[in-house]
């Protein structure tokens, strides 16, 4: 069945410094969609990449969809404590109705 | 806006109870999931619905049960509690499948112990 892994699992980084989480499907996607979960909240929707080699910035967040759209990546430009979380990636096989989540990363921001 | 409500919020269950967990949204979505997360895990889909009267598994549906009679409600019940169903339960909703573009909103989620 499909899989979405994500790494790392964890990251801890000083305020300041830059993130990156990456997002690897086994099988090619039609679309990626981004989630931020703050500790103790539900996930709350960032972003969607659609296209093969797609980039999308929000503020000090970038996001590029892989040329063969079976891989994503989110980076983070000088981290704030703000940014602290776990991100998700969730993406879907062309044809499948199910929407899979990846095993997310946890974002620690040291001040 | 009220968006996408879940009750109850907290839940501890003995072992074979059942329960219902009961979601509803405001937005007029067409489309709701459930998820369970379990600690420091990602989301699995339970059941999803695409409009009222069809329903349809996802990737755990097992020891689970979903109806959706109306646009707004889509209750999850499980029969028979488990030990393994100790998680916490997310129900989302959006206007269409994630291919056309449209996110899912969740609600604040269900904490359910069954002991």
């Amino acid at each position: 069945g499909q899989q979405v892994m994500q790494i790392p699992q964890y990251q801890h980084v000083q305020e300041g410094e830059d993130f990156t989480t990456y997002c690897n499907s086994s099988t090619t996607l039609s679309n990626i969609q981004w989630y931020k979960q703050r500790p103790g909240g539900h996930p709350v929707f960032l972003i969607q990449l659609v296209k093969s080699g797609e980039v999308k910035k929000q503020k000090r967040l970038t996001f590029q969809f892989g040329e063969a759209k079976k891989n994503s990546s989110l980076h983070i430009t000088a981290t704030q404590t703000t940014d602290v979380g776990t991100y998700f990636c969730a993406g879907d096989q062309t044809g499948a109705n199910n929407l899979f989540f990846g095993t997310g990363t946890r974002l620690t921001v040291i001040p | 806006n009220a968006g996408v409500t879940q009750t109850p919020k907290f839940r501890i269950l003995k072992i074979g109870q059942s329960m219902t967990l009961q979601c509803t949204q405001d937005m007029n979505h067409n489309y709701m999931y459930w998820y369970r997360q379990d600690p420091g895990m990602g989301l699995k889909l339970i059941y999803y619905s695409v409009g009222a009267g069809i329903t349809d598994k996802g990737e755990v549906p097992n020891g689970y049960n979903v109806s959706r009679s109306t646009t707004e409600d889509f209750p999850l019940r499980l029969e028979l509690a488990a030990p393994s169903q100790t998680s916490v339960y997310f129900c989302a909703s959006s206007y269409s499948w994630a291919t056309s573009n449209q996110p899912q909103h969740f609600g604040d989620g269900t904490r359910l112990s069954i002991l």
